[in-house]
C-alpha cells in the first residue's frame, strides 16, 4: 500500500517561496501508470489542484498559479517537490500531495486522486 | 477552467436515510468524474471514479452515475460514519477543478 508525506515549514514569510517534498513508500514514483500531484485547501474551503509531475519530469501546472509554481521530481529518493513563489497570505492552506491513477475513458484518459498524504499546513505570516 | 456546481452546498439527514448528491459540469466531460470523501482534519478519499466504478474498499452503499454534464452520488443507506463533506472531480480537461463541496450532517 503506498504511502505519501508531506514535509517542509510549517511558517513562511510573505513574499518567499514556499517549499514542500512528498516522500512516496511503498511503491515506486516510476511507475508509468501515475501522475504525482499537489492540492491544497485554505482553512474551511474546498480543494484546488495546483499541479502535477510525472517520472519523466512531465509537468502541467493550473494557470492561475503556474507563474509561481514550479514541480519537480527525483526518483532517487522517490520523492517530488513543490515550490510557489512569491507567496502571500492567501496560499495559506493545508497543501496535500496525492498520487493521480490513470484510467481510460475512450480516448482520453481520466486521472483521478487515488492515494494522498495526511496534509501540510503552511501558513504565509511575517 | 471547466466549472463544477454541487447542490446542495449542506443537507441534514438521518441515519438509514437514502441521499443523492449532484454534480453538473459546464461543459461536457463524459465520465471524467470522480467523487471523494473528506472528514475534518483528514484528507479526501476517493469513493467512486470514472463516474460511477466503486473504489476498491468503498462499500457498496456508495454508487454513482451521469455522463455529460450531470452527475449523481447516492448513499443508499446513510450510516454514521457517512457524515463528512463530499467532493465531485473532472479529469477531462486541465486544470482538474472540483465542486465546492456537499457537507452532510445529522439530523
Amino acid at each position: 500500500q503506498v504511502q505519501l508525506q508531506e514535509s517542509g515549514p510549517g511558517l513562511v514569510k510573505p513574499s518567499q517561496t514556499l517549499s514542500l517534498t512528498c516522500t512516496v513508500s511503498g511503491g515506486s514514483i516510476s511507475s508509468a501508470t501515475y501522475y504525482w500531484g499537489w492540492i491544497r485547501q485554505p482553512a474551511g474551503k474546498g480543494l484546488e489542484w495546483i499541479g502535477r509531475i510525472y517520472t519523466t519530469g512531465n509537468t502541467d501546472y493550473n494557470p492561475s498559479l503556474k507563474s509561481r509554481v514550479t514541480i519537480s521530481v527525483d526518483t532517487s529518493k522517490n520523492q517530488f517537490s513543490l515550490k510557489l513563489s512569491s507567496v502571500t497570505a492567501a496560499d495559506t492552506a493545508v497543501y496535500y500531495c496525492a498520487r493521480e491513477r490513470r484510467v481510460v475513458l475512450g480516448v482520453i484518459m481520466g486521472y483521478y486522486f487515488e492515494s494522498w498524504g495526511q496534509g501540510a499546513l503552511v501558513t504565509v505570516s511575517s | 477552467d471547466i466549472q463544477m456546481t454541487q447542490s446542495p452546498s449542506s443537507l441534514s439527514a438521518s441515519v438509514g436515510d437514502r441521499v443523492t448528491i449532484t454534480c453538473r459540469a459546464s461543459q461536457s466531460i463524459s465520465s471524467h468524474l470522480h467523487w471523494y470523501q473528506q472528514k475534518p482534519g483528514k484528507a479526501p478519499k476517493v469513493l467512486i471514479f470514472a463516474a460511477s466504478s466503486l473504489q476498491s474498499g468503498v462499500p457498496s452503499r456508495f454508487s454513482g452515475s451521469g455522463s455529460g454534464t450531470d452527475f449523481s452520488l447516492t448513499i443508499s443507506s446513510l450510516q454514521p460514519e457517512d457524515f463528512a463533506t463530499y467532493y465531485c472531480q473532472q479529469s477531462y480537461n486541465t486544470p482538474w477543478t472540483f465542486g465546492q463541496g456537499t457537507k452532510v450532517e445529522i439530523k
